[in-house]
C-alpha cells in the first residue's frame, strides 16, 4: 500500500483565497483524521470521520474550515477564507477500527 | 483541563548512550498511551503503544513504561544511534478515536 496520500504537499496563497487540501486514506481504513501542527501549538486534531461520517469536528477553528468526505478513499479540509494564521502543516491520519494511526507526508501551507 | 508535558529542550545524546524521554500527564486517565517518531518534514510514525494494565512494553532497542499512579510515562532507547536522531511525540487518547499529542522532545545522537 502506498500509505495516506495528501496533495499539495506545498501550498502558498494569498490572504482571502480559498484552500482545498485533499487526502487519500489507506484502504479499508475506516478512521480518518485531520491535524493541524504549528510550532505554537503543536498537533491539534481539528477532525474526524468514521465510515465517512464526521464524529467529532470541536477541533475546527472556526466557521472559515470545513472538511468533507465522500467516499471511503477520499477526504478534502477547505479553508475559505484563509488568514496568514492559518499557516501550519496539515496532516491526513487514517486508522483501521482501534488500530494505530497512520499518518501521510503533510501539506505545508502558507498564507501570505 | 487535560495536559500532556514533554522534554520542551533537545536531548543531546553521544551514540551508544540511552536515551530517556519523559511524558506526564494530568486530568487524564487514559487506557493506553501512545509514542511517536517525527522527522523533519514528515508524518509522525507510530512507534509503541502501552495499555494501562501495562508496566513495560519493548520494541528492539526500544522500551516504554507507564505508571498510571504517578501519570508518566518514559520512552527509552537504548545503543542510540545517529540514526535516532528526530522529534518523539507521546499521545493520550482523549476519548474513543481522539489523541491529545504533547509538544514532542527533540533527540540528536552524536556520533
Amino acid at each position: 500500500d502506498a500509505g495516506v496520500i495528501q496533495s499539495p504537499r506545498h501550498e502558498v496563497t494569498e490572504m482571502g483565497q480559498e484552500v482545498t487540501l485533499r487526502c487519500k486514506p489507506i484502504s479499508g481504513h475506516d478512521y480518518l483524521f485531520w491535524y493541524r501542527q504549528t510550532m505554537m501549538r503543536g498537533l491539534e486534531l481539528l477532525i474526524y470521520f468514521n465510515n465517512n461520517v464526521p464524529i467529532d469536528d470541536s477541533g475546527m477553528p472556526e466557521d472559515r474550515f470545513s472538511a468533507k468526505m465522500p467516499n471511503a478513499s477520499f477526504s478534502t479540509l477547505k479553508i475559505q477564507p484563509s488568514e496568514p494564521r492559518d499557516s501550519a502543516v496539515y496532516f491526513c491520519a487514517s486508522r483501521r477500527g482501534g488500530d494505530t494511526q497512520y499518518f501521510g507526508p503533510g501539506t505545508r501551507l502558507t498564507v501570505l | 483541563s487535560q495536559k500532556i508535558e514533554q522534554n520542551s529542550e533537545a536531548l543531546n545524546i553521544q551514540e551508544g548512550k540511552t536515551a530517556t524521554l519523559t511524558c506526564n500527564y494530568t486530568n487524564y486517565s487514559p487506557a493506553y498511551l501512545q509514542w511517536y517518531r517525527q522527522d523533519p518534514g514528515r508524518g509522525p510514525v507510530f512507534l509503541l503503544l502501552i495499555r494501562e494494565n501495562e508496566k513495560e512494553k519493548r520494541k528492539e532497542r526500544l522500551k516504554v513504561t507507564f505508571d498510571t499512579t504517578l501519570k508518566q510515562s518514559l520512552f527509552h532507547i537504548t545503543a542510540s544511534q545517529p540514526a535516532d536522531s528526530a522529534t518523539y511525540l507521546c499521545a493520550l487518547e482523549r476519548s474513543w478515536g481522539k489523541l491529545q499529542f504533547g509538544a514532542g522532545t527533540q533527540v540528536v545522537v552524536t556520533p
